[in-house]
């Protein structure tokens, strides 16, 4: 299948910092790629779909500037949770698609911890 | 929109019991579906696909699926479960859109008795 990595798998910060998680299409150009949060023991709920060279379109009540998404080459998309606080603590997943079938590849995720 | 439902959250099973993990989706035409699993701390890991064809699907770890238009059901079936098998359970769909969009369901937590 299709190689999605993630950097970091994991990661404490403190209050107020700044975090940034980079997602990788290590095989193949990914135009999209997906960004997606968990909490333990829920489903994912994507939170942006990320296009190269263009800005990343988030969903209802992700807030933009507090998650910022670039795109900016065809492997490498990168979410940065801005003045991180203890309710960002969460799985964030990413995901790349191929084809017009929907069909996603998911990365291995990030557990980020905001103390 | 299209949205999935997983009716259990929870099932354990015997190992070496069968077992059907249930999927019910809502969408207008024929979707795109699919089966995921993810295992603690770990991303997910595609089990199979339905796109069109034959509605019997075959996927890893020996898991198949059928796709039953009339009940709008995507279930996950195995003849034999093995330890290995215990993780998190996820179906998802597809609108065929150009967004490449998926919904999830809510998930199934499969327990695996020795």
């Amino acid at each position: 299948g299709a190689v999605v990595s993630q950097h970091p798998s994991w990661v404490i910060c403190k209050s107020g910092t700044s975090v940034k998680i980079e997602c990788r299409s290590l095989d193949f150009q990914a135009t999209t790629m997906f960004w997606y949060r968990q909490f333990p023991k829920q489903s994912l709920m994507l939170m942006a779909t990320s296009n190269e060279g263009s800005k990343a379109t988030y969903e209802q009540g992700v807030e933009k500037d507090k998650f910022l998404i670039n795109h900016a080459s065809l492997t490498l998309s990168t979410l940065t949770v801005t003045s991180a606080h203890p309710e960002d603590s969460s799985f964030y997943i990413c995901s790349k698609s191929r084809g017009g079938h929907n069909e996603q590849f998911f990365g291995p995720g990030t557990r980020l911890t905001v103390l | 929109a299209q949205s999935v439902t997983q009716p259990d959250i929870h099932i354990t099973v015997s190992e070496g019991a069968s077992l059907e993990l249930r999927c019910n989706y809502s969408y207008g035409a024929t979707p795109y579906l699919f089966w995921y699993v993810q295992s603690p701390g770990q991303g997910l890991q595609l089990l199979l696909k339905y796109f069109s064809g034959d509605t019997l699907v075959q996927g890893i770890k020996g898991f198949e699926a059928e796709f039953k238009r009339s009940q709008s059901s995507f279930n996950l079936r195995k003849p034999s479960v093995h330890w290995s098998d215990a993780a998190e359970y996820f179906c998802a769909v597809g609108a065929g859109n150009a967004g490449n969009m998926l919904t999830f369901g809510g998930g199934t937590r499969l327990m695996v008795k020795p």
